[in-house]
């Protein structure tokens, strides 16, 4: 069974900082992984989409990488902005047809 | 705005009652997902439709069923609702099952059982 970890679980950086936010998964035969964004009492919204032949992907201060053979994700962000603050979820389709989570990394960044 | 709407946004039921949750996409996605979402669980499958005309369970399908009405729409009901059944619910869709796609999700539906 896909197990999927987020590490750290919470984080609170000042305003300005690069931070890394972890992923590892266990099963590393992924088609694709994907990173949400979810603010408060909000639904989740897709930020990056890296498919198993790629190595990374970018959306303006996001950076997505993928290792599959370690099953690693890491998503970069660089030049932190309070608007940035929210829970960051990775999750890979895995056996079952599921979209299995990692717990999330709720990233406060403060002013 | 194209993407996945669900209504309602806000619900509160006793227990025993029943509703629906409605899911619609405008994506011409081929495959439908409902997740709830606890504190401490993480979002978990409920019921998904890979594709019209099929539905199959997923993690947690005890006290609900499924209708995959059409192309576009995906509904959610609780027959007897149960305060475990309190929870968010996430309505989402994809091109494929598990495929090179990606999922969008909907904004969710905050249900209550009291």
């Amino acid at each position: 069974k896909q197990e999927v970890t987020q590490i750290p679980a919470a984080l609170s950086v000042p305003e300005g900082e690069n931070l890394v936010l972890n992923c590892s998964f266990t099963d590393s035969a992924i088609y694709n992984l994907q990173w949400f964004r979810q603010d408060p009492g909000k639904g989740l919204t897709s930020l990056l989409l890296i498919q198993s032949s790629q190595r990374e992907q970018t959306s303006g201060r996001l950076n997505a990488s993928l290792d599959k053979s370690s099953g690693r994700s890491t998503l970069y962000i660089a030049a932190s902005q309070p608007g940035d603050s929210a829970t960051y979820l990775c999750a890979v389709p895995s056996a079952g047809n599921m979209l299995t989570f990692g717990g999330g990394t709720r990233l406060m960044v403060k002013p | 705005n194209a993407g996945v709407t669900q209504t309602p946004k806000f619900q509160v039921l006793k227990t025993g009652q029943s509703m629906t949750l409605q899911c619609a996409q405008d994506m011409n996605h081929n495959s439908m997902y409902w997740y709830r979402q606890d504190p401490g669980m993480g979002l978990r499958l409920i019921y998904y439709s890979a594709s019209e005309g099929t539905t199959d369970k997923g993690e947690v399908p005890n006290g609900y069923n499924v209708s995959r009405l059409n192309k576009r729409e995906f509904s959610l009901r609780l027959e007897s609702a149960a305060p475990s059944q309190t929870s968010v619910y996430f309505c989402a869709s994809s091109m494929r099952q598990r495929a090179n796609y990606g999922y969008t999700f909907g904004s969710g539906t905050r249900l209550t059982v009291v």
